[in-house]
This record gives C-alpha cells, structure tokens and sequence, in this order.
C-alpha cells in the first residue's frame, strides 16, 4: 500500500487530455514540494514536474502540475501516442523522514 | 552531462551482503543530496534511502532500517548502499539518484541505468 494514491490506470484518446491524480496528507504533499515521473517499460524513470509545478529543460508544455491541499495533479493534454507510460508522483514525508511515491498510474492513448 | 553509473548488483542468497556503487560525473557531487530508489519486477517504485550532500545526514524507508547503510565518498564523487541481511522481497532493480541540494524537496534527476539486486536460493 502506498503513502501516495495514484489511480491504477487512466485512458484517453490522442489529442485529448488527461488528469492524473496523486492524493496524501498534511505528512507528505500538504507540506512539500511535488514531483512527478514518466516511466517506459525497461527504462530508467525521468523527471516530469519538479516543485510541484516546474518542467526540467527539454519536457513539453503539454505535462503541467499542480496542488491543493493535501493532493496533487498532472495535467496532460493534446495526448499523443507516445505519452503512453506509467506516471509516479513523489514527495517528501515529515513524520515518516523519508521520500514517498504514489503506486503509478498506467496511461493508455486508445 | 549528469551521469549515474550504478555496479554491484547480482545474485545473492537469503541472508547475504552486497554492496552497490554509483559513480557520478558532471555535477559537483558534494552540493546535492543522493538517494537509492528500488522497483522490484512488474511493481512500482520504492524510495530506499538518502544522503546529504555533506554526508551527515542519512534516512532510511523503515524496511530497510538496521540492514542498509547508504554512505558517500565525495573525493571519489562516489555513492554506496551496503545492504546485509537480504531477503527475497529486496529483489529490486535499484537506482541511483541526484536529488535536489536540500535533502527534503524530492528532486529525482537524472536516474541511473539501475544495477539489478536478486536475493535467492
């Protein structure tokens, strides 16, 4: 079970947009900067969003982030076939001194 | 170019050691805190632990408290994760990570390739 709730999967069809969700508590997002990570199947994790809401050089405008409160989100949109990967959210967690990922989320572009 | 190159990953036995290396390059290693972050097969990822830059300060996930030790050399710009005690459930494919300078706000850039860890029989 993870400290980050992520749904399992999401789906769209190109062109369209997408919203991935990352749900924690005041521990973890409430309190700490968000990142998110795009994942190809065999390959290493890259860093998507930073701070929450930042794009590292090189990663499109399409992926923006955001946060309320305790949760967090990822907007994908103008989907394109090769979006298709898992997403992970991660943050830091105080009461747990220690980093902490959602369980990923799977997209398909239909 | 940041690089990671992660070694030390192989076959071990239940109850057995393993050390694994990262070697850095293209950054100045001591500015930024490190961490091991694992994916055991067909699961997700699974932060294991950090270091600060300085290497003072190092925090583990709970699973692996009392069995792990992560560790830097920064003259040799170099990261280690010492795990003893191996259970099935630490078979992962571990990373190497730059994380941000500050050892709170998680940074994870860039990844290492990942050094494959089975533990068993």
């Amino acid at each position: 079970q993870s400290v980050l709730a992520q749904p399992p999967s999401v789906s769209a069809a190109p062109g369209q947009n997408v919203t991935i969700s990352c749900s924690g508590s005041g521990s973890n997002i409430g309190g700490n900067y968000v990142s998110w990570y795009q994942q190809f199947p065999g390959t290493a994790p890259k860093l998507l969003i930073y701070d929450t809401n930042k794009r590292p050089s090189g990663i499109p405008d399409r992926f923006s982030g955001s946060k309320s409160g305790t949760s967090a989100t990822l907007d994908i949109t103008g989907l394109q076939s090769g979006d298709e990967a898992d997403y992970y959210c991660g943050t830091w967690d105080h009461s747990l001194s220690g980093a902490v990922f959602g369980g990923g989320t799977k997209l398909t572009v239909l | 170019e940041v690089q990671l190159l992660e070694s030390g990953g192989g076959l071990v036995q239940p109850g057995g050691s393993l050390r694994l290396s990262c070697a850095a390059s293209g950054f100045r290693f001591s500015s930024y805190a490190m961490s091991w972050v694992r994916q055991a097969p067909g699961k997700g990822l699974d932060w294991v632990a950090a270091i600060s830059g300085a290497g003072g300060g190092t925090y583990y996930t709970a699973s692996v408290k009392g069995r792990f030790t992560i560790s830097r050399d920064n003259s040799k710009n170099t990261l280690y994760l010492q795990m003893h005690s191996l259970r099935a459930e630490d078979t992962a494919v571990y990373y190497c990570v730059k994380d941000s300078p500050a050892i709170a706000v998680v940074r994870f850039d860039p990844w290492g390739q990942g050094t494959l860890v089975s533990v068993a029989s």
